[in-house]
Parts: C-alpha cells; structure tokens; sequence
C-alpha cells in the first residue's frame, strides 16, 4: 500500500459527459501529480500541484483541469470525454526535496472507460 | 517527440539467471533517472533511482547503471525470479526548478520463467 489513495477505482461514462477523479496524498506529502496512461502507452505526466499550487503543466487538455485543496487532495476533472479519454489516470505524491526530486508513490489508478 | 525510449517492448528470462531492461534518453538535462515496476490492476512501485553524479546504483538483487555519454540507463535483476514478472517503466527528471515532472517511457513487460 503506497498511501495514495484514488476514487473512484473504475468509471464508465458516456461522451460527451464530466467526471471528477479524486485523490488523497501520502500523509505529509505537499505535492500531487497526476499521469494518464492510454493502452500501449507510458504514463504521460498531465499536472503537478504543490501545497494547493499550480507547480507544472504536461500534457493536459483544455478539456481537463485540476485543484489541489486546503487539506491537500486533489481532484481531476474530465469534460466534453470523448472516446480517447479512456485510459487509467493515475495520481502521485511526494515529499519536495529543495535540491532535488524525490521519489513519487502512486496510488491504483482509476480506470475510465468512455462509451 | 519521446524523451524517455524503452524499446523492448518485453523480455522474457529463466529464473536465476540475469534480466537486462534498458532506457535510452535524448534530453541532456535530465539528471536524475528513477525505474518503477508495476503489476497489474496496481499502481507503479518505485524500485531504485540514480542521479547523473553517479554510474552505478545498488539495492540487493537490483542494479542501475547510467552511461550519460551514451544518454542510457539499464537495470540489471541478478537473479531474476518469477515474481519480478511485471512491466517496467524508466523515468526521468531535473533537479532544481520545476521539479517533480517524471517523464516516462512507455515500459517494458518482463516476464521470468520457472
């Protein structure tokens, strides 16, 4: 158990519709990451927050968004879901280093399919 | 453009013997290179890191070794056995700034046989 905790495990929504992603850091960890893996696909970093901060940008569509509240989860939301937005989404904390990364946990993913 | 490559898409190897996995790189700024296993319905597990101030890195049975000349990273597994059966994933990073940012490849399935 990594201590990242992430809801819904499994998500089957139709295009076109919204879905949030939700998910609870390590205790002490200030920042979250979260990562879409598309089959056949390596996990493709979308967003980082740190202590409720915007800290890096990846590959995110306009379509989605994120926030990291006061008590230090985070959400991620889906909007407009096509077809192509079907992949396992991942989240991730760690503990910032000042001189350099840390290791991230991750937690086990919730698996959105679009139908 | 991939800045991380893992080009074996799998890897098969008897148990016992050696598993090489390897990573290729084209960022020269990465300096600090993390391997992830994962297993199925799981998330990554983070299995051993090495920064760009060293060659070699050593936990038990795992290996990594960073050939930044070359831009390449290997993870050695001596012995392999039935239980590291999983997919891999090599990740990269920076220090400093915007840190935090993995950038990973797209994994490697090593299967070890009994």
């Amino acid at each position: 158990d990594s201590g990242v905790t992430q809801t819904p495990k499994h998500l089957i929504t139709a295009t076109g519709q919204r879905v949030t992603l939700r998910c609870s850091p390590r205790s002490g960890d200030l920042s979250v990451y979260w990562y879409q893996q598309s089959l056949d696909q390596g996990l493709q970093f979308l967003i980082q927050y740190y202590n409720g901060e915007e800290r890096a940008k990846g590959n995110i569509l306009e379509r989605f968004s994120a926030q990291q509240f006061p008590d230090l989860h985070s959400e991620l939301n889906l909007s407009s879901l096509e077809l192509g937005d079907s992949a396992l989404y991942f989240c991730a904390s760690s503990v910032e280093v000042v001189l350099g990364p840390s290791e991230a946990f991750f937690g086990q993913g919730t698996r959105l399919t679009v139908v | 453009d991939q800045q991380v490559k893992q080009n074996s898409p799998s890897l098969s190897v008897q148990e016992g013997r050696i598993s090489i996995l390897n990573c290729d790189y084209t960022n020269s700024m990465f300096d600090y290179f993390l391997w992830y296993k994962k297993y199925p319905a799981e998330g990554p597990t983070f299995l051993i890191s090495i920064s760009s101030i060293k060659d070699k890195n050593e936990d038990g049975r795992f290996t990594v070794f960073l050939n930044k000349s070359a831009k390449h990273l290997s993870l050695h597994i001596v012995p392999s056995q039935p239980g590291d059966s999983a997919v891999y994933f090599c990740a990269a990073s920076y220090y400093g700034g915007s840190q935090g940012n993995l950038i990973f490849g797209k994994g490697t399935k090593l299967s070890v046989k009994p």
